[in-house]
């Protein structure tokens, strides 16, 4: 496993469409994240998944978008009618969370990021 | 709406030189990690600080976190063009929470 994939790099779409992306994360990762990210600004938080339970989804996120995570290995994030205020880079990362930290169970070497998927709505 | 706070917003340095970017939070954190991007690529992880007053190198990076875990400041020493890109602070509140990031600082290092 060399890391965490995201599909498609690039997509380029028209208002109105459905778009879908997805995320491999490191095999042995039971926790998933999501984030979009706009030119000029950190990371934002959409949610994130441990297994295939989505525990948190940010109240920034409107009703168009969804995410799954069927079998606790890869998600999707679908967008529903999507708007040109959509367009941005979604970052997908995955981490080893389980254990409280500090008990010795594991050892936390923070989330690891996929390449992202650059999204354009026209 | 952005948590975190960096300055400076950008910075642009001479090869050589060394160079100081400040992460600051109103409220303690339990965990502050800082990660390098650069551009339309995804993060890559630096280091992560949980301890106050700890302070972790690695190479010519060294990060610190002050002993209320409010503030954490990361150095590069003699900067080379391969430090460029955009440094972002990331943050816990609490155990195995979310991380959430700061706007980041953009560095730009001149041969």
């Amino acid at each position: 496993d060399t890391g965490v994939s995201q599909d498609p790099r690039h997509k380029i779409t028209k208002r109105g469409q459905n778009v879908t992306f997805r995320c491999d994360p490191i095999s042995e990762h039971n926790r998933l994240y999501w984030y979009r990210q706009t030119l000029g600004q950190g990371p934002e938080f959409l949610t994130y998944f441990q297994n295939e339970a989505q525990l948190e989804k940010s109240r920034l996120l409107s009703d168009r978008f969804s995410a799954e995570r069927p079998k606790g290995s890869f998600s999707t994030l679908e967008i529903q009618r999507t708007e040109q205020g959509d367009s941005a880079m979604y970052l997908c990362a995955s981490s080893p969370r389980g254990g409280a930290r500090g008990t010795g169970e594991e050892v936390d070497y923070g989330y690891t990021f996929g390449s992202g998927t650059r999204l354009t709505v026209v | 709406s952005q948590e975190l706070e960096q300055s400076p917003q950008s910075l642009i340095v001479q090869e050589g030189k060394n160079l100081t970017i400040n992460c600051t939070s109103s409220k303690t954190l339990y965990g502050l990690y800082w990660y390098k991007q650069k551009y339309g690529e995804g993060l890559i992880f630096l280091m992560m600080l949980q301890k106050g007053g700890e302070e972790k190198s690695h190479e010519k990076i060294t990060a610190k976190l002050d002993e209320k875990k409010q503030q954490s400041s990361l150095h590069i020493t003699a900067s080379q063009p391969s430090h460029a890109g955009i440094y972002l602070c990331g943050a816990e509140k609490t155990s195995y929470d979310k991380v959430i990031f700061g706007p980041g600082t953009s560095l730009s290092v001149i041969p």
